[in-house]
């Protein structure tokens, strides 16, 4: 049980911002929300996280919604090397795994 | 600082042989945890430590066995090896307050058991 939804599959311009949203519904309180990638077959990469508010780092933004109940995260100018797979998770400090669903796989074109 | 450093990155074994998968981290990590990825598939795990001589068990432990006997190191064995083990195994660590740490992942070691 993954417990979050994606879109399996989005294209985005070179240049452009690319947004990818993300359902978590049933998220409880202690849970933030996660962002990995995965390019190609190499180990995921951590991106962002967080709790309520949203939050940027030199990789991307992420915004949630007031009500917790979906995110997005958003490379402000994607890259031919942002190609990989993304996966929002959540986790809290009881979780000992995180539960990776089929993610968004992100294709930028040039 | 190399991170998270897993040998080999490539491992074909027989149906019956037994090996040891190494991971180390050099990030003063306490937790530490073993996935494996099937083609096509999320990341599922396999087992995991909270700290030293702490191991537990995760989704899929059968199969396989793991030990921590210093933070730095958490090895993985496939005790008789399997086709059902054929997969990317991907170990991982992170701070013991993971929420506000994240993982880090290692580049992975592709078995295949013929």
């Amino acid at each position: 049980d993954a417990k979050t939804t994606q879109p399996p599959s989005m294209d985005c311009a070179e240049g452009r911002a690319a947004n990818l949203p993300c359902n978590h519904s049933t998220i409880s309180g202690n849970e933030y929300v996660y962002w990995y990638r995965q390019i190609h077959s190499q180990g995921p990469q951590y991106i962002i996280h967080g709790l309520k508010n949203n939050e940027t780092n030199e990789m991307a933004s992420l915004i949630i919604t007031e009500d917790r109940k979906s995110s997005t995260l958003i490379l402000p100018h994607a890259t031919l090397r942002d190609t990989a797979v993304y996966y929002c998770i959540r986790q809290s400090n009881a979780g000992n795994m995180l539960t990776f669903g089929g993610g968004t796989r992100l294709m930028v074109k040039p | 600082n190399a991170g998270v450093t897993q040998t080999p990155k490539f491992q074909v074994l027989k149906t019956g042989q037994s090996m040891t998968l190494q991971c180390a981290q050099d990030m003063n990590h306490e937790y530490m945890s073993w996935y494996r990825q099937d083609p096509g598939m999320g990341l599922r795990l396999i087992h995991y430590s909270v700290g030293a001589g702490i191991t537990d068990q995760g989704e899929v432990p059968n199969g396989y066995n793991v030990s921590r006997s210093t933070t730095e190191d958490f090895p993985l064995r496939l005790l008789s090896a399997a086709p059902s083990q054929t997969s990317v195994y991907f170990c991982a660590s992170s701070y013991r307050d993971r929420v506000n740490s994240g993982y880090t992942f290692g580049s992975g070691t592709r078995l295949t058991v013929v």
